[in-house]
This record gives C-alpha cells, structure tokens and sequence, in this order.
C-alpha cells in the first residue's frame, strides 16, 4: 500500500500570503489529522477530519483551516501567513471510526518558510 | 488529558538494548499506552500499544508496570536506524470518536556504533 503523501515537501512564502497544502491518506482510511511541528513548540494538532467532517480542532487562529474530499484527501490553508507560521506541517492518517483511538500513520510533511 | 513525563535523551549502543522509560502517575483506567517514534527528517511513526499485558511486536517490546503508572519501551537490539525521538503517549479508550494525539517532548535516543 502507498504511504501518506503530502504535496508539496518544501514552500516558501512572503508574511500576508496564503498557502495550501495538500495530503493523500492511505487508501482506505477516512481519517486525516494536521500536525504543526517547530522547534519551539514541538508537534501540536491543529485539527481532525472524518468522512468529510471536521471532529476535533486544536488551539489555533482562525487563520488556519482544513476540509476534506470525498475520497478522504485534504487540504489545509493557512491565511494571511506570519513568520511564526514557519513550521513543518504533518498529515497523519487512519482508518478513524467511530472510538477512534487507532493507530496513525504519518507522512513526510511539508517544510513552510515564511519571510 | 494525563500527562506523561520522559527523559529528554538516552544513549545507547548498537547491537545493545535499549529500555525507554515513561512515567504517567495520573494514568486512568480507560487510557492506552501508545509509543510512536520520529527519525531524522521524517513524520512520527506508530511503533506499539498496550492497555495492561505487555505487548511485542516486531519493532519493539512494551512492559506496562502493574499499577500502570509507568512502562518501558524496549528496542531488543539497537541498530543505527533506531536514533530517533520516542514519544510516550496516552489516549483514551473512550475518549471520543477522534484520533488527536498530544505529544509530549520525547526522548532522543543516541546510538552510538
């Protein structure tokens, strides 16, 4: 089975832009989670989809947003960037259901520089 | 959400063993112990859970101490590919239909050849 995909792998963008990225979970799983990670903070969840539907959400502005296809891809945008967003942005995967609580799978992420 | 506390690094050598140890005194019942790992430049990876009977699989071992306030991670022989961050992590069985995971800081495992 193909693993998570995430595209693209490295961005850079101007402070005010708007990005978005893009993860292809495994085939068959209708869960997708967004992770930030930074040196600072480490790995923070940002947010949950599941058969299309946003399930949990983590501390972030509103800058940052996601939705979900029918074919369980995702995409997340963040808007109006700050150099705090410099960050690399993971997609995790699973087969979600209703307990959750499986495990996840994750893919490469996508290093964001913002200056 | 219980909290889980690590030691920030470990060292090891290969072809040695290695025990990762994790503490989580306010552990409820219902919460699974998960351990995931991130190498150099990669996402996390799901390396094992358990509940309460220690676990092995072909990654590692996972021994859960009696009262379940803490278990070990055990890497039967380190190999180089090993160095990586482990993070310990609990989540609850009924925690809701979601798949969050909080991560604490890990451990960074040195192996050392």
């Amino acid at each position: 089975k193909a693993g998570v995909t995430q595209t693209p792998r490295y961005l850079i963008k101007t402070r005010g832009q708007q990005v978005t990225l893009s993860c292809s979970p495994i085939s068959g799983h209708r869960s997708v989670s967004w992770y930030q990670q930074t040196p600072g903070q480490g790995l923070q969840f940002l947010f949950e989809y599941f058969s299309e539907t946003q399930r949990n959400k983590g501390n972030f502005p509103g800058r940052f947003s996601g939705r979900q296809f029918s074919n369980s891809r995702s995409e997340m945008n963040v808007s109006t960037l700050e150099l705090g967003d410099s960050a690399l942005y993971l997609c995790a995967s699973s087969l979600g259901g209703e307990l959750g609580n499986y495990e996840q799978y994750f893919g490469p992420g996508t290093r964001l520089t913002v200056t | 959400d219980a909290k889980t506390t690590q030691p920030n690094s470990m060292e090891s050598n290969e072809e040695e063993p290695v025990h990762l140890p994790c503490n989580h005194s306010t552990i409820s019942g219902t919460d699974y112990i998960h351990w995931y790992r991130q190498l150099p430049s990669q996402g996390p990876e799901y390396v094992i859970h358990g509940l309460t009977s220690n676990v092995n699989n072909r990654m590692a071992s996972l021994a859960i101490a009696e009262d379940r306030k803490s278990s070990t991670l055990i890497l039967h022989r380190a190999t180089l590919r090993d160095a990586a961050v482990y993070y310990c992590i609990l989540r609850d069985a009924y925690g809701g239909a979601t798949n969050k995971l909080i991560f604490g800081t890990g451990t960074l495992l040195a192996v050392q050849p």
